[in-house]
């Protein structure tokens, strides 16, 4: 089975820092791998994901993550935060075959300061 | 614009009354899910659906059952509604195969308070 553990259940920066959020996941099998953003009262929305093309990916807002087998990473960055960018962010995992449905990280809360 | 649809933004309910949250979504998606979000745990999963009148049980399945009669439509049923079932339900789909390299698209959520 498949799982997926965020570091830091909020991180803090100040507004036109790097954003660093990290996750790790443990698969037996290739991953694919998934970052959502939900803003305040709102569903999640995909950010972006990686299914075994570049590793490097590149999704909405500035935000892009990379696939990295050697250390089981996935982590987003963004180089510079905006205030808007304040949301809480979920890491997922999901395998082709068997159990497809994905696992979801329990979230980091970004906080952005003026 | 694809679109996860549901029922209510925000509701609150009794214990022990017989509570329904519906979902609709409107991109043909086989698969369908129904998720509770607490604050520190993250997404759980309740029940999902593969198909039409099919369900499997997720993660945290107790005091709850589910029905889809058509494609675009899941409900999450809460028989007797309990206060430890205050929480966010998240509603998702997917187009899922067997692969799991497909995105989830989820509803606006809905806050359930049991008082």
């Amino acid at each position: 089975a498949q799982s997926v553990t965020q570091l830091g259940s909020h991180v803090s920066v100040s507004e036109g820092a790097l954003v660093l959020l990290r996750c790790n996941y443990s698969s037996s099998v290739p991953p694919y791998l998934f970052w959502y953003v939900q803003y305040p009262n709102q569903g999640l929305q995909l950010l972006l994901k990686y299914t075994s093309a570049a590793t490097l990916v590149k999704g909405i807002n500035g935000f892009e993550a990379e696939f990295k087998k050697s250390e089981t990473s996935f982590h987003l960055t963004k180089p510079s935060a905006h205030m808007s960018d304040a949301a809480e962010y979920f890491c997922a995992v999901s395998v082709s075959g068997g159990s497809y449905i994905p696992t979801f990280g329990r979230g980091t809360s970004l906080i952005v300061h003026p | 614009d694809v679109k996860v649809t549901q029922s209510s933004r925000y509701l609150v309910k009794r214990t022990g009354e017989k509570v329904f949250l519906e979902c609709v979504q409107d991109m043909d998606h086989e698969n369908m899910f129904w998720y509770r979000q607490d604050p520190g745990l993250g997404l759980r999963l309740i029940y999902f659906s593969y198909d039409v009148k099919m369900k499997e049980k997720g993660d945290i399945p107790e005091g709850y059952s589910v029905s889809r009669e058509k494609k675009e439509r899941f409900s999450l049923i809460l028989e007797s509604a309990s206060t430890n079932q205050t929480s966010m339900y998240l509603c998702a789909s997917d187009r899922n195969r067997g692969r799991g390299s497909y995105e989830q698209y989820f509803g606006p959520g809905t806050r359930l308070t049991v008082t």
